[in-house]
């Protein structure tokens, strides 16, 4: 499904750094998420935005910070990585109407040493 | 805030044997109830998914059951095949917000 998509899809970083994960869609859709998947903890949200004047912390955004550049852009950032935030994380989009599925991307691994 | 819980964690059925993975809610104002299948090394996709004005919905060997009474809802695979070997994630929306809250995944293994 390459209708979302993330970039990178691993990466490697030290602590301290500053990373950007980006994700994009083409689906068209309004709304869009940032998860992280840890083992045994399912998908946690950190970040949503329902359009593109819209940002809200979800259960876990401490360390984190987004910015929307567009309705097809969704960008999480890491502003000094630290090792627990080694962890899987997707993006995923949603429509506004109809069916509230939501359309996850492929997944940036991410590793902080 | 809305919390979900799921169990079992991990589950192992034979091959054409039925599968129940059962899922706990805590926000009565929740009315949205997905579940996600994830396979390995893949990205989570819908399989199915309830409403709270429905108590029962199926598709073909799946099925999904909803209590809204006693919060809880329930994914049913029955006949089960290797292919239904993955991780499942049940989910609420948080108080109706379309934001949503995941359980913490089973794993099912389904053995030949």
């Amino acid at each position: 499904d390459a209708d979302v998509t993330q970039t990178p899809r691993n990466r490697i970083t030290k602590t301290g750094k500053r990373i950007m994960l980006e994700c994009s869609q083409t689906k068209g859709h309004d709304r869009m998420y940032w998860y992280r998947q840890d083992p045994g903890l399912g998908l946690r949200l950190i970040y949503y935005s329902f359009d593109v004047k819209d940002i809200n912390k979800g259960e876990i955004s401490d360390g984190y910070s987004v910015s929307r550049q567009a309705q097809a852009k969704f960008s999480l950032s890491l502003e000094s990585a630290i090792p627990n935030q080694t962890a899987l994380y997707f993006c995923a989009t949603s429509g506004t109407t109809g069916s509230y599925e939501q359309y996850f991307g492929p997944g940036t691994r991410l590793t902080v040493t | 805030g809305e919390n979900v819980e799921q169990h079992p964690s991990t589950l192992s059925v034979q091959e054409g044997d039925s599968a129940v993975i059962k899922c706990t809610y805590s926000d009565s104002a929740s009315n949205y109830f997905p579940w996600y299948k994830q396979e390995l090394g893949k990205r989570p996709q819908l399989i199915i998914d309830i409403r709270s004005n429905v108590g029962e919905k199926k598709d073909q060997r799946i099925a999904v059951t909803l209590n809204k009474t006693a919060k809880h809802f329930s994914l049913h695979i029955t006949e089960t095949q290797p292919e239904d070997s993955a991780v499942y994630f049940c989910a609420a929306d948080a108080g109706g917000a379309q934001k949503l809250v995941f359980g913490q995944g089973t794993r099912l293994t389904i053995n030949p």
